[in-house]
Parts: C-alpha cells; sequence; structure tokens
C-alpha cells in the first residue's frame, strides 16, 4: 500500500537558515504529492503539491520537487523566518484519502 | 466562507462515556473525512464519506461511527470512549476526494479519554 516516510525533527534552526525536510514514498499507480503545514494551535493547510513526476510546487519561499525516479519529494527553503516555525507534514494521495508521514517539527530562533 | 468548522475544541470523556465531535462545512464539498493525529504517526484516516447518504470505513475505523445526512455535516460519534481514543481529531472536505484535489482540514478538537 500508499507510504510515507518523513525526516525525524524536531529540527531548530537560526532566522535566515536553509531548511530541508526529506521526504521519500511508496505508492501504486501515479499519486500526487503534497506539504501540509500545521502552525501552533491550528489546523493542517496545504502549502505545497504537485500532481505529475517533475512537477515542482512552490508557496511562500518553499520548493519541493515530485521525482518519481528517487520516490522523494523533499521540501527546501532558502532562507526560514521565525514565522516558518511548525509542524511538517508529508502526503500523498490515494483514493478517497491521504498518507501522511509523521510530520516534521521546525523551530526558528531569531 | 466558514471553511471547515469542529466543535468542540476541547473535550474530556471519562472511559465508557460516548459523545458525538461535529464538522461542517460550507464549500459545497461533497467529499469529506476524519483523521486522528497521534504524536509520531502522522494523521490516518478513520472514515470518509463521498456524498449525503455514503460513508465508508478507513485505515482505522473501530470504536467510531459516521453519518452523513446532508452534505455540510459530517458528525464522528464515539459510542463508549476509550484511553487509546485520545487524540486530536481533524475533519476535512474536498470537492470530490478526488487524487489530485486539495482537501480542506477544520482546526481540530483535542480529546481526552480518562
Amino acid at each position: 500500500g500508499n507510504s510515507v516516510t518523513q525526516m525525524e525533527g524536531p529540527v531548530t534552526l537560526s532566522e535566515e537558515a536553509f531548511l530541508t525536510i526529506n521526504c521519500t514514498y511508496t505508492a501504486t499507480g501515479y499519486p500526487s504529492l503534497f506539504w501540509y503545514v500545521q502552525y501552533p494551535g491550528e489546523g493542517l493547510q496545504l502549502l505545497l503539491k504537485a500532481t505529475k513526476a517533475d512537477d515542482k510546487g512552490s508557496n511562500k519561499g518553499f520548493e519541493a520537487t515530485y521525482r518519481k525516479e528517487t520516490t522523494s519529494f523533499h521540501l527546501e527553503k532558502g532562507s526560514v523566518q521565525v514565522s516558518d516555525s511548525a509542524v511538517y507534514f508529508c502526503a500523498l494521495s490515494g483514493k478517497y484519502k491521504l498518507s501522511f508521514g509523521a510530520g516534521t517539527t521546525v523551530t526558528v530562533r531569531a | 466562507n466558514a471553511g471547515v468548522t469542529q466543535t468542540p475544541k476541547f473535550q474530556v470523556l471519562k472511559t465508557g462515556q460516548s459523545m458525538t465531535l461535529q464538522c461542517a462545512q460550507d464549500m459545497n464539498h461533497e467529499y469529506m473525512s476524519w483523521y486522528r493525529q497521534d504524536p509520531g504517526m502522522g494523521l490516518r484516516l478513520i472514515h470518509y464519506s463521498v456524498g449525503a447518504g455514503i460513508t465508508d470505513q478507513g485505515e482505522v475505523p473501530n470504536g467510531y461511527n459516521v453519518s452523513r445526512s446532508t452534505t455540510e455535516d459530517f458528525p464522528l460519534r464515539l459510542l463508549s470512549a476509550a484511553p487509546s481514543q485520545t487524540s486530536v481529531y481533524f475533519c476535512a472536505s474536498g470537492n470530490s476526494g478526488g487524487q489530485q484535489e486539495t482537501q480542506y482540514f477544520g482546526p481540530g478538537t483535542r480529546l481526552l479519554v480518562l
């Protein structure tokens, strides 16, 4: 079945540092891939997505590329801010469900 | 639009008690679902619905019931709460549940079962 393996946290960074969160997946067929973000005390919201191989999703300075050959969808941001402190979830779509990774907690210090 | 709303925000139950978690959406979405979030495990699907009158089980359905009498509402019922059901519960909705579409999540209900 479908599964997502996500880099374990927590990750603590200084402001303006480079952030990478690794995500690899196992899936049948051609799923879409997503990054969702959960800010403290809130629900999940979509950060970015990619619906086919070699697509790059981007939003708020974050990027991720759908790599079918390495079954990966790593999240990157070149210069993080304190406001990026959150839990980040990698997910892939199946029939009527999303399969989520365990989540990575990111804390950015000023 | 309010999007996806959930009530209550927080609830404490004793083992064996029953309760209903409410979920409503005002986006006219056909697809709705319930997930539970546990530390180190991400979110896991409990039940989902692809339209009024149609529901199906997800990966962790035991101990939970759902029904979908209207497009807007999708309540989750715990018939006899157990400590293992202590979790954060998220409701989500989408146009059809298709593989390419974005799901919209509510703010969550934090449940503690003693």
